[in-house]
């Protein structure tokens, strides 16, 4: 298996305009998770997913943010209108049902907002 | 509130020399610990997972220590070499209830040569 696969790697964009990132998970795994990494905060979890359907999204910072996740092996974090403080990177993880949840990062997604 | 708190916040150590890293963490109840690694530019990756009835459990050169009673967790790096330049980051889940774990900030290490 290719792991968790993120695109684009990177992403610089202008304040105002619409960003998608995108992730396909490790196939087979049962749960999505979308996080923000910054200096000042760390890993910051914004929502995740089981078996395709949204089960917390209270981390999502604003309504600007919005992820969806149309089948199993795709999922979607858009940031409409970006602002320069969403600079930050973004991962997507995926984990198997199991008691030991270990979670599979993606290489990441740094996004810059000018 | 679940909290995990990891210190020193940043680490510069000489090639070769042995290193300890520590997480203090008030997640109840208790599941497990995870350390992960994360190198620059890359996502984290697991090292090790610790369970209540588990004191010690290696991974190499990486030994990872759990006391479930004061709530505390090392990370202890024997012989380090460069590549082990990395963020290494605690994270606690608590047992039943929410799935999402609490991850602690990280302990940045630098080792130089």
């Amino acid at each position: 298996d290719a792991g968790v696969i993120q695109s684009p790697r990177h992403e610089v964009t202008e304040m105002g305009q619409e960003v998608t990132l995108r992730c396909k998970p490790i196939s087979g795994h049962d749960y999505l998770f979308w996080y923000r990494q910054t200096m000042m905060r760390g890993l910051e979890l914004l929502i995740y997913f089981n078996n395709n359907v949204p089960i917390d999204d209270s981390g999502m910072p604003e309504d600007r943010f919005s992820a969806k996740m149309p089948n199993a092996s795709f999922s979607t974090l858009k940031i409409q209108p970006s602002e320069p403080r969403d600079s930050a990177v973004y991962f997507c993880a995926s984990s198997r049902a199991s008691g030991n949840n270990e979670q599979f990062f993606g290489p990441g997604t740094r996004l810059t907002v000018l | 509130k679940n909290q995990v708190e990891q210190s020193p916040q940043s680490l510069i150590i000489l090639e070769g020399k042995n290193c300890t890293l520590q997480c203090n963490y008030t997640v109840s109840p208790f599941s497990n610990l995870r350390w992960y690694k994360q190198d620059t530019g890359r996502g984290p990756v697991s090292l090790t997972i610790m369970t209540f009835s588990e004191n010690t459990k290696s991974n190499g050169r990486y030994t990872a220590t759990l006391d479930a009673d004061t709530k505390q967790s090392s990370l202890h790096i024997t012989a380090s070499q460069l590549s082990d330049s990395a963020s290494y980051i605690c994270v606690v889940s608590e047992t039943g209830g929410s799935y999402i774990p609490t991850f602690g900030r990280g302990t940045s290490l630098i080792v130089h040569p």
